[in-house]
């Protein structure tokens, strides 16, 4: 199974930051996928395939990496960005889900 | 519009068994790989096994972790998909999302709203 560990657990940013979360697998992968869940709600597909934005996500997030090591970037952090995200792979069974980056406001 | 609605939860005691449904809509299901999500209260997801489209035969894959327990299933005349859970125990509480997978890729571009099972006596 394909271990993906998340860090930071949890971070705060304040409005206009730059902010990175990473994530890192115990082996290579192809890809990687990120989701966004805010509280109460279901997670929601925010970057597949390592760097394209789903429908609806704004430019201000981008994804990149390769083979262990991953990172989803906000560019200028805004309130609705809070939320836990979760990075996501599929290289082998089964599927396997990081413990996701809860990104608190500042 | 694509919409997963999920049903068939709520509380059940150790050792016993439980059926989950998801009623899909606004696609064409037969098409799509089906996948059930769990999620514990603060925990990240954990994905329990998906049912294949027609293309593939409908077979089914499971995480070693439910395999044996938890069977997958769809009846593509009602758009509706599946869990059936079994020997049920405590660590199995959760809330429970059905999820379609991407036609091609191996991401979830849908998710359900989730019900929540509680395995309790």
């Amino acid at each position: 199974e394909i271990v993906l560990t998340q860090s930071p657990t949890t971070m705060a940013a304040s409005p206009g930051e730059k902010v990175t979360l990473t994530c890192r697998a115990s082996s290579s992968v192809s890809y990687m996928h990120w989701y966004q869940q805010k509280s109460g709600a279901s997670p929601k597909l925010w970057i597949y395939d390592t760097s394209n934005r789903a429908s609806g996500v704004p430019n201000r997030f981008s994804g990149s990496g390769s083979g262990t090591s991953y990172s989803l970037t906000i560019s200028s952090m805004e309130t609705e960005d809070a939320a836990t995200y979760y990075c996501q792979q599929w290289s082998s069974n089964p599927w396997t889900f990081g413990g996701g980056t809860k990104l608190e406001l500042k | 519009e694509v919409k997963l609605l999920e049903s068939g939860g709520g509380l059940v005691q150790p050792g016993g068994s439980m059926r989950l449904s998801c009623a899909a809509s606004g696609f064409t299901f037969t098409d799509f790989y089906m996948n059930w999500i769990r999620q514990p209260a603060g925990k990240a997801p954990e994905w329990l096994g998906f049912i294949r489209n027609k293309a593939n035969g409908y077979t089914t894959e499971y995480n070693p972790s439910v395999k044996g327990r938890f069977t997958i299933s769809r009846d593509n005349t009602q758009n509706m998909l599946y869990l059936q859970m079994n020997t049920l125990r405590a660590e199995d509480t959760a809330t429970y999302y059905c999820a379609r997978r991407s036609f091609s890729r191996h991401y979830f571009d849908y998710w359900g709203q989730g019900v929540m099972v509680t395995v309790s006596s």
